[in-house]
């Protein structure tokens, strides 16, 4: 069973960057077949998707963060990350990694997902 | 922009249908997926590509899409459905999820 954990700090001052982890168990990255995701969600509010990656560094952006979003992967750590720059109180949410089912520009969904870690911005 | 629309909220007794719906222009050329966030979960694929329901899911929970709605529908509603139900699509080269609906079991 895959099972996906978050990981960083909780507290981000305004304008640095924030950066999490997620560690994948009991499936390797670099098996292919699947895409590695960030989604965010507000307090209180819906879902907002920021990107993914797979395993040999292909990586899509929501056009919306894209400016500030950099996702990468680290195979050897079954590890993915995100990195969001110059962060501001309206980045302060929940971010979720999720195991992703990708079909080129027709669909992708979310089978796995992180149980979450909340990132707050505040100086 | 591509949106999706979803009810805040839907409100059904135990052991009844809910019908939760969310539209998009022409959504039914497009395959929608749902999930289920329960306070403080992270969420849950109920239904991917339209009808199709991961294992673990019950019977229950069913799926439909065509014209401009696509619609996930709880049949025998129980008090652990209580959540919010979420619709996602892929569109305009992003992921987009609808606003939710709250789910409310009487």
């Amino acid at each position: 069973q895959v099972q996906l954990q978050e990981s960083g700090p909780g507290l981000v001052k305004p304008s640095q960057t924030l950066s999490l982890a997620c560690t994948v168990s009991g499936r390797p990255i670099s098996s292919g077949g699947h895409y590695w995701s960030w989604i965010r969600q507000h307090p209180g509010k819906g879902l907002e998707w920021i990107g993914f990656i797979y395993y040999s560094g292909s990586t899509y952006y929501n056009p919306s963060l894209k400016s500030r979003t950099t996702i990468s992967v680290d195979t050897s750590k079954n590890q993915f990350s995100l990195k969001l720059s110059s962060v501001t109180a309206a980045d302060t949410a929940v971010y979720f990694c999720a195991r992703t089912l990708y079909y080129y520009d027709t669909s992708a969904y979310f089978d796995h997902w992180g149980q979450g870690t909340l990132v707050t911005v505040s100086s | 922009s591509y949106v999706l629309t979803q009810p805040p909220s839907v409100s059904v007794a135990p052991g009844k249908t809910a019908r939760m719906t969310c539209g998009g222009n022409n959504i039914g050329s497009k395959t929608v997926h749902w999930y289920q966030q329960k306070p403080g979960q992270a969420p849950i694929l109920v239904m991917y590509n339209g009808a199709d329901r991961p294992s673990g899911i019950p019977e229950r929970f069913s799926g439909s899409n065509s014209g401009n709605t696509a619609t996930l529908t709880i049949s025998r509603v129980e008090a652990g459905d209580e959540a919010d139900y979420y619709c996602q699509v892929w569109a305009s080269s992003s992921v987009l999820f609808g606003g939710g609906t709250k789910l409310t079991v009487l």
